[in-house]
């Protein structure tokens, strides 16, 4: 299986900041690279696909970079509603498998 | 629109089998795809069990071994998440997924999750 490690898996940032999560695979995973957002009691929603891909009705704040094993999501402008635990997820070969989460709160 | 619902117990003792059942409208199983269940437990971590695809073949999480069957009821538009023996470890909060693919694999609906809590 492939294994995926998050971090940091808690961050605290100010309304405005930038702020970047990091993910990294046990592999090369050629940038079959998914990112989700899950806010509080509702269920994940796709945020970045592809490793850099912008996902349908998402916010343009939200950016994905990365290749090989280490990967990046990047929000800038922080806003009260970006509020979430974020997960990356590799898409590369079965078992499908995902990070740990990253639990972003507001300041 | 499509829609994914989760239904199910609640509450399983320890060694029994949990079944849960995913309901999709908006979009036939048997059309396109792959239907998947997902878990996420206490503690946030979330695990991918398997699909049933639309030409009615799986593909399992290895971790569940022999323990997992995943079935579907065209007639109904629903398909099923069976687990046999479970612990306490089970203890979850239970996500249908579709599985589409652009570019790369992506869930791109997701039901709103049902919890299931297993304990004696």
């Amino acid at each position: 299986d492939i294994q995926m490690t998050q971090s940091p898996a808690s961050l605290s940032a100010s309304v405005g900041e930038t702020v970047t999560i990091t993910c990294g695979a046990s592999e090369n995973i050629y940038g079959a690279l998914n990112w989700y957002q899950r806010k509080q009691g509702k269920s994940p929603q796709l945020l970045i696909y592809g490793a850099t891909n912008l996902a349908d009705g998402m916010s343009s704040r939200f950016s994905g970079s990365g290749s090989g094993r280490q990967y990046s999501l990047k929000i800038s402008s922080l806003h009260p509603d970006d509020v979430a635990t974020y997960y990356c997820q590799n898409v590369l070969s079965t078992p499908w498998t995902f990070g740990g989460g990253t639990k972003l709160e507001i300041k | 629109d499509v829609q994914l619902q989760e239904s199910g117990p609640g509450l399983v003792k320890p060694s029994q089998s949990l079944s849960l059942t995913c309901s999709v409208t908006g979009y036939s199983i048997t059309s396109g795809y792959y239907w998947n269940w997902i878990r996420q437990f206490p503690g946030n971590k979330l695990e991918w069990m398997g699909y049933i695809s639309y030409d009615g073949s799986n593909n399992y999480n290895p971790s569940l071994k022999n323990r997992i069957s995943i079935t579907r009821d065209t007639s109904k538009n629903q398909f099923f998440l069976k687990l046999n023996s479970v612990t306490t470890e089970d203890t979850a909060t239970y996500y249908c997924a579709r599985e589409g693919l652009i570019t790369t694999v992506v869930f791109d609906y997701w039901g709103q999750g049902t919890t299931l809590t297993v304990s004696s």
